[in-house]
């Protein structure tokens, strides 16, 4: 089973600042996908195949990695983007998730 | 309009069963994949298995492999899961998500299972 570690587990960042959220694979994937969850919803798709983002998503954010190293980035932050955000890994089964990361807006 | 419509929430004892469903509209499930998730209370994602709709077949994550058995009705457009021997530990908000142009394109709105004497 392919582990994924999220880094930071918690975080919060002040609008206008630069998010970096780190997922961290024990084996080697082909690609990251990320989701968005809100407290109380469903999580949504965000970020597939790595770097594309789902339908809806700002352009603020992006995508990249290769190999054990992948990360979700959004150059700008708004208080929308307060979430957890979860990795997930699709190379191998079983599929896996990262643990999440909690955004908080300062 | 994709939509997954998930049945309402259950409260079983410890070892019984109960089965979850996840009806999906706009769109045949016999060409996609249908998942299933869980999250415990306060906890992150999990991955319980997948089904194909088409035949039946099955993958289910080590864990899960005596605890959920996962079916689906084509001609219903439905996904079930069943989960067997409920324990404390079950208790948790199921989803089922769908494959479409995307991993897990859509989502259902969670089934919250609660088990409990």
């Amino acid at each position: 089973e392919i582990v994924l570690t999220q880094s930071p587990t918690t975080m919060a960042a002040s609008p206008g600042e630069k998010v970096t959220i780190t997922c961290r694979a024990s084996s080697s994937v082909s690609y990251m996908h990320w989701f968005q969850q809100k407290s109380g919803t469903s999580p949504k798709p965000w970020i597939y195949d790595t770097s594309k983002l789902a339908s809806g998503v700002p352009d603020r954010f992006s995508g990249s990695g290769s190999g054990t190293s992948y990360s979700l980035t959004i150059s700008s932050m708004e208080a929308e983007d307060a979430a957890t955000y979860y990795c997930l890994q699709r190379s191998s089964y079983p599929l896996t998730f990262g643990s999440g990361t909690k955004l908080e807006i300062k | 309009e994709v939509q997954l419509q998930q049945s309402g929430a259950e409260l079983g004892k410890p070892g019984t069963s109960v089965k979850l469903s996840c009806k999906v509209s706009g769109y045949n499930i016999r060409s996609t994949y249908m998942h299933w998730v869980n999250q415990r209370p306060g906890k992150g994602l999990e991955w319980i298995g997948r089904i194909d709709p088409a035949n039946g077949n099955t993958i289910y994550a080590e864990k899960f492999k005596s605890k959920a058995t996962l079916t689906a009705d084509t001609s219903s457009n439905t996904a079930y899961m069943q989960l067997s021997q409920l324990k404390s530990d079950d208790t948790a908000i199921y989803f089922c998500a769908m494959d479409y142009d995307l991993l897990f394109a859509y989502w259902g709105q969670g089934t919250l299972v609660t088990v409990s004497s």
